[in-house]
Formats: C-alpha cells, sequence, structure tokens
C-alpha cells in the first residue's frame, strides 16, 4: 500500500525560504498535490502537477521534485502562510485506486 | 461558481450509522467527474474515504470497506455517504470534494466547509 511522509513541523523565519517535502510518492504515476490547511478552515489547493498554481495563489509558492521527492517551497514566507500543509497523490496500484494524503506539516513563521 | 455544502446529523450514536449529504450548486454532477469525501479527526490529518463517478462506479478506502457506501442524487445533484457500525474514532470534520485530473495530477480544487460528526453516547 501507498504511504505519504511528511515532517510533523517546520519553522522558518519572517521572509525567509522554506521547504516542505513529501516522502513516497511515485512520480512514475502522478505528480504530488499540496494543500494548505489553517484552523478551522478547509484545505485550499496550493500547487498540483509539475509546478502549477491555482489561480489566487502567490507565486513565491513553488513545486518541485528534485531527486524524486515533491516538495513544496515557500520563498519570501509571510506570517500569513503559517498552517498545516498536506501533500497527497492518487495510488492507482491495484484495481481499487484510492488518494492519498501525507500526515501534514505545521508550518510556523517566526 | 461552483459550491459543495455538506450536511447531517453532528451527533451519532455508537454502532449506529453516519449519514451525510454533500449539495452541489452551480455545477451538475453528472458531468465528467468523481466526487469524494474526506474525514479529518479532530487534530488530525486528513484520510480519503471514497468516490463516486456519473456512472455510479465507487471506490472506497480499504479499512472501510463493508462499512461505507457513497451514491448520488442526480435530480437533487448531490451526493451521500453512509457509514455503518460507528464508533468513537469514526469521530471527525467530513468534507466533500471535487477531485480533477489534470497536468498528470490528481488535485481536490473544490472544498465544502466541512461538517463535524461526533459519535458519542
Amino acid at each position: 500500500s501507498y504511504e505519504l511522509t511528511q515532517d510533523p513541523a517546520v519553522s522558518v523565519a519572517l521572509g525567509q525560504t522554506v521547504r516542505i517535502t513529501c516522502q513516497g510518492v511515485n512520480l512514475r504515476n502522478y505528480y504530488a498535490t499540496w494543500y494548505q490547511q489553517k484552523p478551522g478552515q478547509a484545505p485550499i489547493l496550493v500547487m498540483y502537477g509539475r509546478n502549477t498554481r491555482p489561480s489566487g495563489i502567490p507565486d513565491r509558492f513553488s513545486g518541485s521534485d528534485s531527486g524524486g521527492t515533491p516538495s513544496l517551497t515557500i520563498t519570501g514566507a509571510q506570517a500569513e502562510d503559517e498552517a498545516d500543509y498536506y501533500c497527497s497523490t492518487r495510488d492507482s496500484s491495484n484495481n481499487s485506486p484510492r488518494a492519498v494524503f501525507g500526515g501534514g506539516t505545521r508550518l510556523t513563521v517566526l | 461558481q461552483v459550491q459543495l455544502q455538506e450536511s447531517g446529523p453532528g451527533l451519532v450514536k455508537p454502532s449506529g450509522t453516519l449519514s451525510l449529504t454533500c449539495d452541489v450548486s452551480g455545477y451538475s454532477i453528472t458531468s465528467d467527474n468523481w466526487w469524494t469525501w474526506i474525514r479529518q479527526p479532530p487534530g488530525k490529518g486528513l484520510e480519503w474515504i471514497g468516490e463516486i463517478y456519473r456512472s455510479g462506479s465507487t471506490h472506497y478506502h480499504p479499512s472501510l470497506r463493508g462499512r461505507v457506501a457513497i451514491s448520488m442524487d442526480k435530480f437533487k445533484n448531490q451526493f451521500s455517504l453512509t457509514l455503518n457500525s460507528v464508533t468513537a474514532a469514526d469521530t471527525a470534520l467530513y468534507y466533500c470534494a471535487r477531485p480533477i485530473f489534470g497536468d498528470n495530477s490528481w488535485y481536490f480544487d473544490l472544498w465544502g466547509r466541512g461538517t463535524l460528526v461526533i459519535v458519542s453516547s
């Protein structure tokens, strides 16, 4: 079965760059996708595909798959970026496909 | 503007049945899309529950198979979740969402606001 692993917590100084990684994604199948969730709110999509931001997501967010490990990078982190971030992909390895989520990374902006 | 809205009882007794509905507005659920349920236990991460296609085809999380069913009502433009034999472990915020395939990735571009279901006697 498929499991995605994320660091439980990461911190970044205001204005600095932070990278959040997602281990376990089989990039031969699908790219990872990334969601931001703030307290009391539903998740919102911040990155999908090779490096595609939905409309309204600031360009300080970028995605990559360096060395086969998907990551979400925030260049010049802002206070409003403090949130939980989840990676996700689709497991189509058997006859019953399903979506899989990482355990989430809590980002603290110092 | 496409919107998803979950509804259903917020309290279910142990061993009972959880039933939720997701109303979709601004978009036909008979379009070429899957429709998904996702849940999040308090203080924990996201867990995919299952999905349904316009044909009625479904996929479910292996750990829930046998207890879960997702159905759709094309006339009401809504889809539903039923989870049987619930326990406290099923206490969670339940979201409905729309998955999209694009740029070689599957992503959830639309989410409901979520509805909290507590399993307790």
